[in-house]
Protein backbone atom coordinates (compact mmCIF):
# COMPACT_ATOMS: atom_id res chain seq x y z
CA UNK A 1 0.00 0.00 0.00
CA UNK A 2 0.94 3.40 -0.09
CA UNK A 3 3.70 4.86 2.08
CA UNK A 4 3.34 8.39 1.08
CA UNK A 5 -0.01 10.51 0.99
CA UNK A 6 -0.48 13.77 -1.33
CA UNK A 7 -3.44 15.70 -1.70
CA UNK A 8 -5.36 16.96 -3.45
CA UNK A 9 -4.93 15.18 -6.70
CA UNK A 10 -6.44 17.79 -8.65
CA UNK A 11 -6.41 21.29 -8.17
CA UNK A 12 -8.41 24.07 -10.67
CA UNK A 13 -8.61 27.88 -9.81
CA UNK A 14 -8.65 30.73 -11.01
CA UNK A 15 -5.35 33.09 -11.73
CA UNK A 16 -4.22 34.89 -8.37
CA UNK A 17 -5.53 31.81 -5.93
CA UNK A 18 -3.43 30.23 -3.34
CA UNK A 19 -3.58 26.36 -3.40
CA UNK A 20 -1.97 24.05 -0.51
CA UNK A 21 -0.72 20.44 -1.34
CA UNK A 22 -0.02 18.36 1.24
CA UNK A 23 2.14 15.43 1.84
CA UNK A 24 2.28 12.97 4.49
CA UNK A 25 4.32 9.74 4.95
CA UNK A 26 1.56 7.47 6.32
CA UNK A 27 3.98 4.86 8.85
CA UNK A 28 7.37 6.04 9.22
CA UNK A 29 8.75 9.59 10.37
CA UNK A 30 10.43 11.68 7.23
CA UNK A 31 12.33 14.53 8.73
CA UNK A 32 13.02 15.22 4.99
CA UNK A 33 10.58 15.45 2.33
CA UNK A 34 11.43 16.83 -1.33
CA UNK A 35 9.21 18.97 -3.64
CA UNK A 36 8.95 18.24 -7.21
CA UNK A 37 7.27 19.69 -10.15
CA UNK A 38 6.59 17.77 -14.17
CA UNK A 39 5.98 19.68 -16.67
CA UNK A 40 4.05 17.51 -19.81
CA UNK A 41 6.90 15.15 -21.47
CA UNK A 42 9.76 16.95 -19.39
CA UNK A 43 11.27 14.87 -16.32
CA UNK A 44 10.94 15.60 -12.96
CA UNK A 45 12.81 19.04 -11.56
CA UNK A 46 13.31 18.94 -7.86
CA UNK A 47 11.93 22.52 -6.17
CA UNK A 48 13.10 22.00 -2.53
CA UNK A 49 14.31 19.92 0.17
CA UNK A 50 11.66 20.21 3.26
CA UNK A 51 13.42 20.12 6.27
CA UNK A 52 11.21 19.17 9.65
CA UNK A 53 11.53 22.04 11.93
CA UNK A 54 13.93 24.33 10.11
CA UNK A 55 13.84 26.11 6.85
CA UNK A 56 13.65 24.26 3.42
CA UNK A 57 16.38 24.04 1.13
CA UNK A 58 15.29 25.22 -2.39
CA UNK A 59 16.75 24.73 -5.44
CA UNK A 60 18.56 27.50 -7.79
CA UNK A 61 15.60 29.11 -9.62
CA UNK A 62 13.01 28.43 -7.53
CA UNK A 63 11.23 31.43 -5.78
CA UNK A 64 11.10 31.40 -1.88
CA UNK A 65 8.37 33.00 -1.93
CA UNK A 66 6.31 31.96 -4.36
CA UNK A 67 6.39 28.01 -2.97
CA UNK A 68 6.12 28.42 0.39
CA UNK A 69 7.18 24.90 2.21
CA UNK A 70 5.94 24.42 5.72
CA UNK A 71 7.52 20.81 7.61
CA UNK A 72 5.84 21.28 10.95
CA UNK A 73 5.92 17.99 11.94
CA UNK A 74 7.50 14.62 11.41
CA UNK A 75 5.02 12.93 9.00
CA UNK A 76 3.55 16.42 7.35
CA UNK A 77 4.95 18.64 4.69
CA UNK A 78 2.86 21.49 3.02
CA UNK A 79 3.69 23.33 -0.04
CA UNK A 80 1.40 26.43 -0.83
CA UNK A 81 1.66 27.82 -4.71
CA UNK A 82 0.97 31.80 -3.48
CA UNK A 83 -1.21 33.52 -6.23
CA UNK A 84 -0.46 30.87 -8.59
CA UNK A 85 -0.74 32.23 -12.19
CA UNK A 86 -1.16 29.46 -15.60
CA UNK A 87 2.24 29.01 -16.03
CA UNK A 88 2.54 27.23 -12.83
CA UNK A 89 0.22 24.58 -14.09
CA UNK A 90 1.73 21.37 -13.29
CA UNK A 91 2.23 18.39 -11.84
CA UNK A 92 3.50 18.45 -8.38
CA UNK A 93 5.23 15.42 -7.21
CA UNK A 94 5.79 15.41 -3.11
CA UNK A 95 8.32 12.49 -1.53
CA UNK A 96 9.86 10.95 1.71
CA UNK A 97 12.05 8.36 2.89
CA UNK A 98 12.75 6.36 5.88
CA UNK A 99 15.07 8.44 7.47
CA UNK A 100 16.21 6.06 9.85
CA UNK A 101 17.78 3.52 7.04
CA UNK A 102 20.34 4.73 4.99
CA UNK A 103 20.32 4.69 1.71
CA UNK A 104 16.96 4.13 1.19
CA UNK A 105 14.96 5.20 -2.28
CA UNK A 106 12.43 7.70 -1.96
CA UNK A 107 8.44 7.09 -1.55
CA UNK A 108 6.53 9.61 -3.73
CA UNK A 109 2.94 10.76 -3.06
CA UNK A 110 0.61 10.12 -5.80
CA UNK A 111 1.03 13.66 -7.24
CA UNK A 112 -0.93 16.64 -7.68
CA UNK A 113 -2.05 18.20 -10.91
CA UNK A 114 -2.37 21.93 -10.60
CA UNK A 115 -4.17 23.99 -13.60
CA UNK A 116 -4.50 27.57 -13.13
CA UNK A 117 -7.32 29.07 -15.51
CA UNK B 1 25.75 21.14 -11.75
CA UNK B 2 25.43 17.42 -11.09
CA UNK B 3 23.90 15.70 -14.09
CA UNK B 4 22.11 12.54 -14.65
CA UNK B 5 21.37 11.60 -18.82
CA UNK B 6 19.49 9.35 -20.29
CA UNK B 7 18.47 8.81 -23.82
CA UNK B 8 15.40 9.88 -24.22
CA UNK B 9 13.83 7.17 -26.48
CA UNK B 10 11.34 6.53 -27.39
CA UNK B 11 13.01 3.10 -27.83
CA UNK B 12 10.82 0.03 -29.16
CA UNK B 13 10.92 -3.90 -28.45
CA UNK B 14 8.61 -6.39 -29.79
CA UNK B 15 7.05 -8.49 -26.94
CA UNK B 16 9.15 -11.16 -25.09
CA UNK B 17 12.20 -9.02 -26.25
CA UNK B 18 15.24 -7.61 -23.92
CA UNK B 19 14.86 -4.01 -23.46
CA UNK B 20 18.16 -1.94 -22.50
CA UNK B 21 17.74 0.97 -20.45
CA UNK B 22 21.07 3.06 -20.07
CA UNK B 23 22.12 6.20 -17.40
CA UNK B 24 25.22 7.71 -16.84
CA UNK B 25 25.79 10.25 -14.08
CA UNK B 26 28.34 12.99 -13.43
CA UNK B 27 28.76 13.02 -9.28
CA UNK B 28 31.71 10.87 -8.40
CA UNK B 29 30.46 10.50 -4.89
CA UNK B 30 26.79 9.24 -5.77
CA UNK B 31 26.44 5.98 -4.44
CA UNK B 32 22.90 5.24 -4.67
CA UNK B 33 20.74 4.30 -7.75
CA UNK B 34 17.54 4.01 -8.42
CA UNK B 35 15.20 2.82 -11.14
CA UNK B 36 11.90 3.94 -11.37
CA UNK B 37 8.59 3.61 -13.98
CA UNK B 38 6.57 6.54 -14.80
CA UNK B 39 3.41 5.70 -16.48
CA UNK B 40 1.62 8.80 -18.24
CA UNK B 41 0.09 11.04 -15.92
CA UNK B 42 0.58 9.06 -13.09
CA UNK B 43 3.57 9.85 -10.33
CA UNK B 44 7.10 7.31 -10.00
CA UNK B 45 7.39 3.85 -8.65
CA UNK B 46 10.19 2.38 -7.56
CA UNK B 47 11.61 -0.74 -9.57
CA UNK B 48 15.17 -1.33 -8.39
CA UNK B 49 17.62 -0.08 -5.92
CA UNK B 50 21.57 -1.05 -6.67
CA UNK B 51 24.57 0.37 -4.48
CA UNK B 52 27.47 -1.77 -5.35
CA UNK B 53 29.00 -2.33 -8.54
CA UNK B 54 28.32 -5.13 -10.68
CA UNK B 55 24.46 -6.57 -11.26
CA UNK B 56 21.00 -7.20 -9.18
CA UNK B 57 18.72 -8.84 -10.48
CA UNK B 58 14.55 -8.80 -9.17
CA UNK B 59 12.34 -11.14 -11.54
CA UNK B 60 12.74 -9.78 -15.28
CA UNK B 61 14.70 -6.55 -13.81
CA UNK B 62 18.36 -6.80 -14.01
CA UNK B 63 20.11 -3.88 -12.56
CA UNK B 64 23.59 -3.12 -13.50
CA UNK B 65 26.01 -0.22 -11.87
CA UNK B 66 29.55 0.49 -12.52
CA UNK B 67 31.07 3.31 -10.52
CA UNK B 68 33.99 3.59 -12.42
CA UNK B 69 32.15 4.41 -15.78
CA UNK B 70 29.50 6.26 -13.61
CA UNK B 71 27.28 4.13 -15.26
CA UNK B 72 24.36 2.00 -14.68
CA UNK B 73 21.56 0.53 -16.60
CA UNK B 74 18.21 -1.73 -16.11
CA UNK B 75 17.34 -4.70 -18.44
CA UNK B 76 13.96 -5.85 -18.84
CA UNK B 77 13.78 -9.52 -19.23
CA UNK B 78 10.43 -10.96 -21.43
CA UNK B 79 9.18 -7.59 -21.91
CA UNK B 80 5.75 -7.04 -21.75
CA UNK B 81 3.03 -4.38 -22.95
CA UNK B 82 2.26 -3.41 -19.19
CA UNK B 83 6.16 -2.46 -19.52
CA UNK B 84 5.37 -0.12 -21.92
CA UNK B 85 6.31 3.45 -19.85
CA UNK B 86 8.89 5.97 -19.15
CA UNK B 87 11.99 4.99 -16.90
CA UNK B 88 13.41 7.61 -14.94
CA UNK B 89 17.01 6.80 -13.40
CA UNK B 90 17.53 8.54 -10.38
CA UNK B 91 20.81 9.14 -8.42
CA UNK B 92 21.54 10.40 -4.97
CA UNK B 93 23.58 13.42 -4.68
CA UNK B 94 25.32 16.05 -2.27
CA UNK B 95 22.16 18.53 -0.72
CA UNK B 96 22.37 21.18 1.79
CA UNK B 97 24.07 18.93 4.66
CA UNK B 98 24.42 15.37 3.44
CA UNK B 99 24.24 12.74 0.40
CA UNK B 100 20.42 12.84 0.17
CA UNK B 101 18.90 14.31 -2.69
CA UNK B 102 18.08 13.02 -5.44
CA UNK B 103 18.09 13.98 -9.35
CA UNK B 104 16.19 12.38 -12.04
CA UNK B 105 17.38 11.60 -15.37
CA UNK B 106 15.13 12.85 -18.48
CA UNK B 107 13.80 9.62 -18.91
CA UNK B 108 13.25 6.99 -21.18
CA UNK B 109 10.09 6.14 -23.06
CA UNK B 110 9.69 2.30 -23.75
CA UNK B 111 7.15 0.54 -26.10
CA UNK B 112 6.73 -2.44 -25.95
CA UNK B 113 5.31 -3.84 -29.57
CA UNK B 114 2.81 -6.74 -29.23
Amino acid sequence: GAVVSQHPSWVICKSGTSVKIECRSLDFQATTMFWYRQFPKQSLMLMATSNEGSKATYEQGVEKDKFLINHASLTLSTLTVTSAHPEDSSFYICSAKRQEISNQPQHFGDGTRLSIL
Amino acid sequence: QKEVEQNSGPLSVPEGAIASLNCTYSDRGSQSFFWYRQYSGKSPELIMSIYSNGDKEDGRFTAQLNKASQYVSLLIRDSQPSDSATYLCAVNTRGQTSYDKVIFGPGTSLSVIP
